[in-house]
């Protein structure tokens, strides 16, 4: 059974902090690794895709990923209030299915 | 650029009826993945489509199916309808080359069995 974890929260951080999102799998042959937030009453929006061990970085975005520890993680620098909603990771396996944690609800406030 | 696009976008049924799902994949998308998500928790894969053929199923009963058109759209049917039934269906699409299999979901299907 492929899993997904990530630690519900909610995560609450002030306003210009930086957020520290966390996921890890339980399949050491997942290939791809993603990043959607979802707003309340919202579909999944992709925010990053990583496939290499390292950082990658996008605008107030880094995703992380350690194959050797099957751990994926997600910082936001410089949160806003405009940043609070539940954060999805998801792991591919090959061209199929992504699967799915439970999401981690993020609060910024102001 | 055509963005995911779903129909309807909420909908109610009465347990033991039949409800169908329709998506538009994103312009140059050949593939288009359905997923279920309850409240609370995350997607769960349904199945996918890559020309017109079922690609990959997760664990959902024969009564959930799909069928995907040349032109990419997709629909998705739930025969027998269930209270447990009731979700937001989320149609994603993505394009079947290389390493990536990036999904763009659409604005999803909210539908609820009484």
């Amino acid at each position: 059974q492929k899993e997904v974890e990530q630690n519900s929260g909610p995560l609450s951080v002030p306003e210009g902090a930086i957020a520290s999102l966390n996921c890890t799998y339980s399949d050491r042959g997942s290939q791809s690794f993603f990043w959607y937030r979802q707003y309340s009453g919202k579909s999944p929006e992709l925010i990053m895709s990583i496939y290499s061990n390292g950082d990658k970085e996008d605008g107030r975005f880094t995703a992380q990923l350690n194959k050797a520890s099957q751990y994926v993680s997600l910082l936001i620098r410089d949160s806003q209030p405009s940043d609070s909603a539940t954060y999805l990771c998801a792991v591919n396996w090959g061209f199929q299915k992504l699967v799915f944690g439970t999401g981690t609800r993020l609060l910024v406030s102001p | 650029e055509t963005g995911v696009t779903q129909s309807p976008t909420h909908l109610i049924k009465t347990r033991g009826q039949q409800v169908t799902l329709r998506c538009s994949s994103q312009s140059g998308h050949n593939t288009v993945s359905w997923y279920q998500q309850a409240l609370g928790q995350g997607p769960q894969f349904i199945f996918q489509y890559y020309r017109e053929e079922e690609n990959g199923r997760g664990n959902f009963p024969p009564r959930f199916s799909g069928l995907q058109f040349p032109n990419y759209s997709s629909e998705l049917n739930v025969n027998a309808l269930e209270l447990d039934d009731s979700a937001l269906y989320l149609c994603a699409s993505s394009l079947r080359i290389g390493q990536g299999n990036e999904q763009y979901f659409g604005p999803g299907t909210r539908l609820t069995v009484t």
